[in-house]
């Protein structure tokens, strides 16, 4: 069985320049989160989808960042403006559903460099 | 607030030696869940364990083992005759019972020499 997919795996940007990132979950999971992580932190949650809600934005800074998930499935993370505090990995997870007895699995992320 | 604490932030050791990571949390609820997770290399979190609140039973996973002593709010992790591959970054993690939102604590990077 796949896991979660993340595209590309690596971003090279100069501030200022709009990115985008992909997330294709496992099949079947429901719930997706993005995450961001920073050298050396932990990661920490940007934004939790059930299906294609978002039920959970409450530390995405809404002010340059966005995110969808029209299907319910893919989704796609997009930083606009982006400035250089924005480098750091931003991984993808997924689960059958929000509840905290179903594992989340993670993707191999997505590691942002802003020149 | 939920905090998790994890105050050491790297570890050398040799093959076969014992490996012991701290964790430590805070939080207000009676009913949370702990979690450590796995960060090799490649990038992708594994996960490793949960635990709720409510069972403070040691677990041995073959080379893993975990305590969790709620009286101090610790729940730290320990690799038993460690190998080369277990050289990763090592996360504990706290939840909520109602959604599964997770509170990371700062890793430990775990080297393990051969």
């Amino acid at each position: 069985e796949a896991g979660v997919v993340q595209s590309p795996r690596y971003k090279i940007i100069e501030k200022k320049q709009p990115v985008a990132f992909w997330c294709n979950p496992i099949s079947g999971h429901n719930t997706l989160y993005w995450y961001l992580q920073n050298l050396g932190q932990g990661p920490e949650l940007l934004i939790r989808y059930e299906n294609e809600e978002a039920v959970d934005d409450s530390q995405l800074p809404k002010d340059r960042f966005s995110a969808e998930r029209l299907k319910g499935v893919d989704s796609t993370l997009k930083i606009q403006p982006a400035e250089l505090g924005d480098s750091a990995v931003y991984l993808c997870a997924s689960s059958l559903d929000g509840s905290v007895y179903n594992e989340q699995f993670f993707g191999p992320g997505t590691r942002l460099t802003v020149l | 607030a939920q905090k998790v604490t994890q105050a050491q932030t790297e570890i050398s050791v040799v093959e076969k030696e014992d490996v012991t990571l701290d964790c430590v949390y805070e939080t207000r609820d009676t009913t949370y869940y702990l979690f450590w997770y796995k960060q090799p290399p490649s990038g992708e979190l594994v996960f490793l364990i949960r635990r709720n609140s409510f069972d403070e039973q040691n677990e041995i996973s073959g080379r893993y083992s975990w305590n969790f002593q709620k009286s101090t709010s610790s729940f730290n992790f320990t690799i038993t005759a460690s190998q080369v591959v277990d050289s990763a970054v090592y996360f504990c993690a706290l939840a909520k019972a109602a959604g599964n939102k997770l509170t990371f604590g700062g890793g430990t990077r775990v080297l393990v020499k051969p």
